[in-house]
């Protein structure tokens, strides 16, 4: 069973920095591409990232370029987001998700980061 | 980045009905378009893929279709457990984009 467990969420000054942890069990996690999508509290899902199976391609959305970083440990299972300079507009509840063939298929529960003084 | 206008934002029917819910991208993507349904404070699940391949274990009441810039999810005989928001997204090109969500309520 595919299963994607995020970890690392809670309250941050805005400026502030944040690493999300995403651990991934039930499938190959380094055959996978992997995915961060945002859903800020009442509002539409929004797409933040993507990295390829060996890390060497990474795509942001324009909002976080520069400021978040995707990254994947393969021998760890396991996938991050490093978020910088955060903002209030980043507060939302932040979803792992594995892509397959470029459909994101498996999403985890969520995280929820809150930027506020 | 390409925009997706989905449509409605809501809309209310009966257990039975049959519902249709829109997305438009601005530009052609070919059928590199999903669909998702989402629960209140639940992740979201993948419906369909590839605009109208429907993903294992996604009951057959569900069914995409189109092409290019206009798409379509139907919900042929809505059930109860189908109340929920469904969202579309294009994975055609980076900024990957989803359209805003509809939301089915019980009429």
């Amino acid at each position: 069973e595919v299963q994607l467990v995020e970890s690392g969420g809670g309250l941050v000054q805005p400026g502030g920095s944040l690493r999300l942890s995403c651990a991934a069990s039930g499938f190959t996690f380094s055959y996978y591409w992997m995915s961060w999508v945002r859903q800020a509290p009442g509002k539409g899902l929004e797409w933040v990232a993507n990295i390829k199976q060996d890390g060497s391609e990474k795509y942001y959305v324009d909002s976080v370029k520069g400021r978040f970083t995707i990254s994947r440990d393969n021998a760890k299972n396991s996938l991050y987001l490093q978020m910088n300079s955060l903002r209030a507009e980043d507060t939302a509840v932040y979803y792992c998700a594995r892509v397959n063939w470029g459909i994101v298929d498996y999403w985890g529960q969520g995280t929820l980061v809150t930027v506020a003084s | 980045a390409i925009r997706i206008t989905q449509s409605p934002s809501s809309l209310s029917a009966s257990t039975g009905d049959r519902v249709t819910i829109t997305c438009r991208a601005s530009q052609g993507i070919s059928s590199h378009l999903a669909w998702y349904q989402q629960k209140p404070g639940k992740a979201p699940n993948l419906l369909i893929y590839a605009a109208s391949t429907l993903q294992s274990g996604v009951p057959s009441r569900f069914s995409g279709s189109g092409s290019g810039t206009d798409f379509t999810l139907t919900i042929s005989c809505l059930q109860s457990e189908d109340f929920a928001t469904y969202y579309c997204q294009q994975y055609y090109t980076y900024p990957w984009t989803f359209g805003q969500g509809t939301k089915v309520e019980i009429k």
